[in-house]
Parts: C-alpha cells; structure tokens; sequence
C-alpha cells in the first residue's frame, strides 16, 4: 500500500531532550516536507526536501533540523524542544514539488507532540 | 503577499442538507488547486484538485469544486451531506514562484453534521 509513515503518533517530553520524528514514503516520491498544525492557523510547512541531500527551509523552520539520506525517509528532529513546539505534526511527499505540478501531497497520519 | 482565505471557521449543517465551503486565494496567475479532509485523529485526504481545463472538479466522497477565475474562488460543494462528512476541511493553493515550491494551506473549516 503507498503511504507515508510517521513515528511516534503521540509524544510527550521534557524541554531541552532531543527527539527525532521518522518519516517514510514507499512511492519513490522526490519531495518531501514537514508540516506543523496548530488551531486557527493551518499547516506551515517546517522544512522541505527537493531530493536525496537536497533541503531547505519553509516558513517555520527556527527549531528545527532535518535530513535526507535517503529518498525514502525524511526525519524531523528538535534538538532541543520547547514548549512552543508543541503541536501536530504532518510530514508529506509528493512525486514532484507540488507548487509546479498537479499532484498534490500524501500525508502521514501525524505526531502529537507535547514539549512539557 | 500570496494568501489562501478560508472565511469560515466552523459551519454546521443537517444531515441531507446541501453544502458550500469557502475558499479564495490571492496570486497573479492561476495555481494549481486543492481540497484537503482531515478526519479526527487522521491525516489530510486529497478530495479532489484543479489544474486545468473544466472549472468544474469532481471528486471523491461526492464531492466537487468549482473553480471561479473571477472571484478567485474554489468553493467546495456537496449536494448532500452525511454524518460521516463531519471533518475539518483545507484548501490549499500551488503557486510556482522564486522560492516557492510548496502548496499554502487555508486556516481550515471545521464541518459539523446534526442528525
């Protein structure tokens, strides 16, 4: 089945632990973004990624890292989490950047994360 | 600046009843085009898109979208509505621009369906 996997769906920690949320697609999809949502504002896209060793910043990246070794995955990491970032997040891949193209996104089904 | 307006936060509607979510955008050109569902506790569910060609979508669940060049508008309709359509909807808009390669997302319309 083509999707995308996210992990952890729910997580809770303390400030300033590092934590990384896994990101997988099994289509063989160039792009690949991170998405956070929050109540009254949408989604915002954290980071992106073109393609393997290929990223870049979104609108919201300050906290945030990322990498692409891999097609496939596309991990979101919070070196050291603050309670700002407490927040739903998506990640999501697309055969092709989607602003160029008709395609769209696949989403994962999301990570609660808590930063306590 | 590029915006997607989505004017209604919540709407609630019977179920049976027909319905209309709102959706406009601000860019030079035409983009490309998206209406997203999120079910409770699910990620986002492509409902259908706009590319080109007929302004009228249709989609999946019975759902379609008109595309109004004019009004830089893609509303969201169904004729209607079942209790399962109970969800939050986005529209989302892609624009190829410097810089710019990822769709924007509209603030999102929580849909409410009374029996």
């Amino acid at each position: 089945e083509a999707q995308v996997t996210q992990n952890p769906r729910y997580l809770i920690t303390v400030t300033g632990k590092k934590l990384t949320v896994t990101c997988s697609q099994n289509m063989n999809h160039e792009y690949m973004s991170w998405y956070r949502q929050d109540p009254g504002l949408g989604l915002r896209q954290i980071y992106y990624s073109m393609n393997v060793e290929v990223t870049d910043k979104g609108d919201v990246p300050e906290g945030y890292k990322v990498s692409r070794k891999e097609k496939r995955n596309f991990p979101l990491i919070l070196e050291s989490p603050s309670p700002n970032q407490t927040s739903l997040y998506f990640c999501a891949s697309s055969l092709r950047p989607p602003a160029y193209s008709n395609y769209g996104y696949t989403f994962g089904s999301g990570t609660r994360l808590t930063v306590v | 600046a590029q915006s997607v307006t989505q004017p209604d936060i919540h709407i609630t509607v019977s179920e049976g009843a027909s319905l209309e979510l709102r959706c406009n955008y601000s860019y030079g050109a035409t983009p490309y085009l998206f209406w997203y569902v999120q079910s409770p506790g699910q990620g986002l569910q492509l409902l259908l898109k706009y590319f080109s060609g007929d302004t009228l979508v249709q989609g999946i669940k019975g759902f379609e979208a008109e595309f109004k060049r004019s009004q830089s508008s893609f509303n969201l309709r169904k004729p209607s509505v079942h209790w399962s359509d109970a969800a939050e909807y986005f529209c989302a808009v892609g624009h190829p621009s410097p810089g710019r390669r990822a769709l924007t997302f509209g603030s999102g319309t929580r849909l409410q369906v009374q029996p």
